[in-house]
């Protein structure tokens, strides 16, 4: 059984570029959070996506945005990207958010040059 | 808002130790308590959670007892081995919540 899955491992781009990340939940789980993980810290949350709405966002701006197709996976996308979005971005599946848990990805390292 | 607070590492054992990792937590209502651990270059795996006050989670030798008087969900074990170097977080998620608060985490090194 596949875990949660995110596309690429790792990225570089220039500073105000734009970027998009991908996220495919574990099998049978149908909410995908996002979480940016600076160097050293715990993870931020950033939204999570249920019935393809986006659900519930955290203290982030509106050049994060994120969609979610009907088959569950989900898009992170961030504009004008700033040196200070260099971090892992962390993809994380569930089923029952509250009582179970979190499945998470790998990851994917964004590092802004 | 909620918060979640780690004791400060790293904390370096010698292998057999016994691990005390002290997680508090502020937060209104009775969120839903949980130990995570990353190995380098990974994401994050669920370790233990528990649900409601007094209880106690367990996996892979490790434990933690959700009290609520303390505000605490300390994680423990008795006997750590060179596997357990990782970096612990704790977090904690409301019900109906989408997200989860973490702890900065902390890392934990074993030398054999």
């Amino acid at each position: 059984d596949a875990g949660v899955t995110q596309s690429p491992t790792h990225l570089i781009k220039t500073r105000g570029q734009q970027v998009t990340l991908r996220c495919s939940p574990k099998s049978g789980h149908d909410t995908v959070s996002w979480y940016q993980q600076a160097l050293g810290q715990g993870p931020q949350f950033i939204f999570q996506y249920y019935e393809e709405e986006e659900r519930q966002r955290g203290n982030f701006p509106d050049r994060f945005s994120g969609h979610q197709f009907p088959n569950y996976s989900s898009e992170l996308n961030v504009n004008a990207l700033l040196l200070g979005d260099s971090a892992l971005y962390l993809c994380a599946s569930s089923l029952d958010r509250q009582r179970y848990g979190y499945t998470f990805g790998s990851g994917t390292r964004l590092t802004v040059v | 808002g909620d918060s979640v607070t780690q004791m400060e590492g790293p904390v370096t054992l010698s292998e057999e130790a016994f691990l005390t990792i002290n997680c508090t937590y502020t937060a209104t209502g009775y969120p839903s308590l949980f130990w995570y651990v990353q190995y380098p270059g990974e994401g994050l795996q669920l370790l233990l959670k528990a649900t409601k006050a007094d209880d106690k989670g367990s996996n892979k030798g490790f434990e933690a007892t959700y009290r609520k008087e303390t505000t605490s969900f300390h994680l423990e074990k008795g006997s750590v081995q060179v596997s357990d170097s990782a970096v612990y977080f704790c977090a904690l998620t409301h019900t109906n919540a989408g997200k989860s608060t973490f702890g900065d985490g902390t890392t934990l090194t074993v030398k054999p």
